[in-house]
């Protein structure tokens, strides 16, 4: 099956620091997703981005899947931004089965 | 704004027990899923239902088993609970292919085996 890699495993910032986190995948997708699991354990949705860039605030992601890649963008980091970030995406018919990357530990220090 | 609901946050169950886990979305969606995700092994998909009554086996769907009799609902159910399915679950939904923006997810249940 697609293997998805994230990279880095753990990035430790300071407040104010920009980060950005990298997804691989091993074959053709239909669709990426982009989440942030929250301390309580919550997946929120950061973004739905099969191609192109969009933004969102201090967030914003690229993906180019002509490479088979995706980057997600934090500017001005806050410590709310810790977390753990996951990539995810989609293949084949049907329902849309996701499949998920190991995630990025970020941790924000004040 | 989608939301899906859990009926749990966090449940202790003992090993043997028959254990209902619910999941409830308010959008229309009709494909809904449930995931666990552990230490070091990710999420995994357990079972995804596309309609009301279908369901389709995940990765590891082994001890488990699902219900969806009405669209808004899916439940994952554990016939007879084991120490190995402690775990966080996590129930997701979406639109049908094509159609959407992606699946949401719940808050989420720890549940513990013990």
């Amino acid at each position: 099956g697609i293997q998805v890699e994230q990279s880095p495993p753990d990035l430790i910032l300071q407040e104010g620091a920009n980060s950005t986190l990298r997804c691989n995948f091993s074959d053709s997708v239909n669709n990426l997703q982009w989440f942030h699991q929250n301390p309580w354990g919550q997946l929120i949705n950061l973004f739905y981005i099969p191609s192109g860039t969009k933004q969102n605030g201090r967030l914003s992601a690229t993906t180019v899947a002509t490479e088979r890649y995706s980057l997600l963008y934090i500017s001005s980091s806050q410590t709310t931004d810790s977390g753990v970030y996951f990539c995810a995406v989609e293949q084949g018919t049907g329902a849309q089965k996701l499949v998920f990357g190991q995630g990025t530990r970020l941790t924000i220090n004040p | 704004d989608v939301k899906v609901t859990q009926s749990s946050r966090y449940l202790v169950k003992r090993t043997g027990e028959k254990v209902f886990l619910e999941c409830v979305q308010d959008m229309d969606h009709e494909n809904m899923f449930w995931y666990r995700q552990d230490p070091g092994l990710g999420l995994r998909l357990i079972y995804f239902s596309y309609d009301v009554k279908m369901k389709e086996k995940g990765d590891i769907p082994e001890g488990y088993s699902v219900s969806r009799e009405k669209k808004e609902r899916f439940s994952l159910i554990l016939e007879s609970a084991s120490t190995n399915q402690t775990s966080m679950y996590l129930c997701a939904s979406s639109l049908y292919r094509g159609k959407g923006r992606g699946q949401y997810f719940g808050p989420g249940t720890r549940l513990t085996v013990t």
